[in-house]
C-alpha cells in the first residue's frame, strides 16, 4: 500500500507569494492533517479535515488555508509569503477518530520563502 | 499547563550501547502516547504507542517503551543501538483518546547521534 505523497517536496518563493502544498494520503484514509515543522517552533498542528470538511485547527493565521477533495487529496495554501513560513510542512492521514489517533505522515514540502 | 517534555535536546551513544530516551507529560489523565522516528529530509514514523494496558510497549525496529504513571513518563528504550538509528525522536501526546481530529501535541524532540 502506498504511502503519505506530499508534493512537491522542495520549494523556493519570495515574500508576498503563495504557495499551494498537495498531500495523498494512504488510500482509504480519509482524515488528513498539516503540521509545520520549524527548528524553533518543532512540530505545529495546522489543520484537519475529514470529508472535505475541516474539523480542526490550530492557531495559525487565517494566511494558512487548506482544502480536501472528494478523494481525500488535500492541499494546503499560504498566501502573502513571510519570511517566517520557511518550514517543513507535513502531511499526515489516519482512518479516522476510533483508530486509535495513529497518524501516518509523508516525507513533507519543505518550502523557503527569501 | 498541559505540554510534553523531552528532557534531553541531543543524545550521543556508541553503537552497541543501551539507548533511554525521556519523555514526562503533564495532563489531568494519561492522554494516548506515541513516539515517532525522523531520519533527515524524512516524515514521521511511528515507532510504538500506548493506549493503556501493558506498561511495557513493544515498537518497531527493536525499541520499546515503559509507561510509568507515577512519574507520567513514557521513556523509549533500544537494548543495542545501531549507526541506522541515528535521528530525532519525538514524543507525541493524543489526550482525547483518539478523539482529537489530527491534532497530536508533540515534545521538542531529542536528536540521536551514533558513535561507530
Amino acid at each position: 500500500k502506498a504511502g503519505v505523497t506530499q508534493t512537491p517536496r522542495y520549494l523556493i518563493k519570495t515574500r508576498g507569494q503563495q504557495v499551494t502544498l498537495s498531500c495523498s494520503p494512504i488510500s482509504g484514509h480519509r482524515s488528513v492533517s498539516w503540521y509545520q515543522q520549524t527548528p524553533g517552533q518543532g512540530l505545529q498542528f495546522l489543520f484537519e479535515y475529514f470529508s472535505e470538511t475541516q474539523r480542526n485547527k490550530g492557531n495559525f493565521p487565517g494566511r494558512f488555508s487548506g482544502r480536501q477533495f472528494s478523494n481525500s487529496r488535500s492541499e494546503m495554501n499560504v498566501s502573502t509569503l513571510e519570511l517566517g513560513d520557511s518550514a517543513l510542512y507535513l502531511c499526515a492521514s489516519s482512518l479516522d477518530v476510533g483508530s486509535g489517533g495513529e497518524l501516518f505522515f509523508g516525507e513533507g514540502s519543505r518550502l523557503t520563502v527569501l | 499547563a498541559q505540554s510534553v517534555t523531552q528532557p534531553d535536546i541531543h543524545i550521543t551513544v556508541s553503537e552497541g550501547a543501551s539507548l533511554e530516551l525521556r519523555c514526562n507529560y503533564s495532563y489531568g489523565a494519561t492522554p494516548y502516547l506515541f513516539w515517532y522516528v525522523q531520519s533527515p529530509g524524512q516524515g514521521l514514523q511511528l515507532l510504538l504507542k500506548y493506549f493503556s494496558g501493558d506498561t511495557l510497549v513493544q515498537g518497531i525496529k527493536g525499541f520499546e517503551a515503559e509507561f510509568k504513571r507515577s512519574q507520567s513518563s513514557f521513556n523509549l528504550r533500544k537494548p543495542s543501538v545501531h549507526w541506522s538509528d541515528a535521528a530525532e525522536y519525538f514524543c507525541a501526546v493524543d489526550p482525547l483518546y483518539g478523539t482529537s481530529y489530527g491534532k497530536l501535541t508533540f515534545g521538542q524532540g531529542t536528536i540521536l547521534t551514533v558513535h561507530p
